[in-house]
């Protein structure tokens, strides 16, 4: 069974930084590229960063470039989210998702909840 | 940057009753365009990718078309279970974007 679980989310201060893990369990993890996704409290869905297979090629949204990192371990089966300089507008349930080999997005971790607040 | 318009913004029907549900793209998208369903404290599932493929598992009554930048999600006959938001999303293009979603509430 296909497993995404997220941690690491929580309350941070304005301009802090975070580092949420995703761990992967069910498939092989390097033969997948894997998306953070996020959505703030009653609002829709926002695609943030997607990594490849082997970490090659990387794509952020405008809205986190220069600020989120995004990168994977294959060997622990781990996909990570380092976010610096966060701001209010950060606040959002942080969702790591599974690309299929057709692109959509086909699993689906909980997701952790990043809270920025003074 | 691919902009997603989902209409309506909310849904009203009857248990029974067919939904349908519309998603418009800025620009062509072939047919690169998923939907996924959002139930209230849940992480969205996939529900149809490459505009019209059911993903493993979903029922019959779902279903996908359209192609270049009208789709439409139909379901056929609404069950208690499938009251939810509902989103596409476009991967013909970096950045993937989504619609701002469709609520579908019981009437």
């Amino acid at each position: 069974e296909v497993q995404l679980v997220e941690s690491g989310g929580g309350l941070v201060l304005p301009g802090g930084s975070l580092r949420l893990s995703c761990a992967a369990s069910g498939f092989t993890f390097s033969s997948y590229e894997m998306n953070w996704v996020r959505q703030a409290p009653g609002k829709g869905l926002e695609w943030i960063s997607y990594i490849s297979r082997y970490g090659s090629t990387i794509y952020y949204a405008d809205s986190v470039r220069g600020r989120f990192t995004i990168s994977r371990d294959n060997a622990e089966n781990s996909l990570y989210l380092q976010m610096n300089s966060l701001g209010a507008e950060d606040t959002a349930i942080y969702y790591c998702a599974r690309d299929s080999l057709s692109w959509e997005l086909d699993y689906w971790g909980q997701g952790t909840l990043v809270t920025v607040s003074s | 940057e691919i902009v997603m318009t989902q209409s309506p913004v909310t849904l009203s029907v009857s248990p029974g009753e067919r939904a349908t549900l519309s998603c418009r793209a800025s620009q062509s998208l072939s047919s690169n365009l998923a939907w996924y369903q959002q139930k209230p404290g849940q992480a969205p599932s996939l529900l149809i990718h490459d505009a019209s493929t059911r993903a493993t598992g979903i029922p019959a009554r779902f279903s996908g078309s359209g192609s270049g930048t009208e789709f439409t999600l139909t379901i056929s006959s609404l069950q208690s279970e499938d009251f939810a938001v509902y989103y596409c999303q476009q991967y013909n293009n970096w950045p993937r974007t989504f619609g701002q979603g469709t609520k579908v509430e019981i009437k």
